[in-house]
């Protein structure tokens, strides 16, 4: 089946400092992919959607020159989160969707814990 | 996308049917139905999808009632591995179209 890599899983940062994480489709090609942000017993909230080639659409309340999003190829999308703060720790999840996939949804990265200290 | 109303958390015992509902009374005709879960620290894993009929797979099963504005989520004999939040989600099948969570489901298996 699809599987969405992402990574790293854990990174720790100081504050003020720029983190990237990479999230790629392994076996097919997403020319859509989307980041979530998760805070500690709270759901997932969709953040952007990646476009390749294209840029980013940010979901409303969220800041695009502070989470920079980069689609350059059909397999991989990044997010840098930039100038990073305390705030901006939590659980950052890709997903991206296998248009060859039986179900039409969407295939989840195993997400990066990001903590700024 | 329609908004969906499950319960916070909900136990079973190891063993024993998980019936998971959900609530989407303003479900649309041509969104589906999905469930997702999550495991703790993990990213989230599809179950099952459906539009309108009952739909089973290895994981588990979904009843869709007749009027689809409601679901429930079958895991047929629940394992301790089952605990984990599990999402009901309606969408467009759609290019492009995101997926929203709601609050989901916490599920606890009790040995």
């Amino acid at each position: 089946g699809a599987v969405v890599s992402q990574h790293p899983s854990r990174v720790i940062c100081k504050s003020g400092t720029s983190v990237k994480i990479e999230c790629r489709s392994l076996d097919f090609q997403a020319t859509t992919m989307f980041w979530y942000r998760q805070f500690p017993k709270q759901s997932l909230m969709l953040m952007a959607t990646s476009n390749e080639g294209s840029k980013a659409t940010y979901e409303q309340g969220v800041e695009k020159d502070k989470f920079l999003i980069n689609h350059a190829s059909l397999t991989l999308s990044t997010l840098t989160v930039t100038s990073a703060h305390p705030e901006d720790s939590s659980f950052y999840i890709c997903s991206a969707r296998d248009t060859t996939g039986g179900h039409y949804g969407y295939t989840f990265g195993s997400g990066t814990r990001l903590t700024v200290v | 996308d329609a908004k969906t109303t499950q319960p916070p958390s909900m136990d079973c015992a190891e063993g024993r049917a998980a019936n998971l509902p959900c609530n989407h009374s303003t479900i649309s005709g041509n969104e589906y139905v999905y469930w997702y879960r999550q495991i703790h620290s993990q990213g989230p894993q599809y179950i099952i999808h459906g539009l309108k009929n009952n739909e089973t797979n290895e994981m588990a099963s979904l009843i869709i009632t007749e009027d689809r504005k409601s679901s429930t989520l079958i895991l047929p004999h629940a394992t301790l591995r089952d605990t984990a939040v599990y999402y009901c989600i309606v969408r467009l099948v759609s290019t492009g179209n995101q997926f929203y969570f709601g609050t989901g489901t916490s599920l606890t298996v009790i040995p």
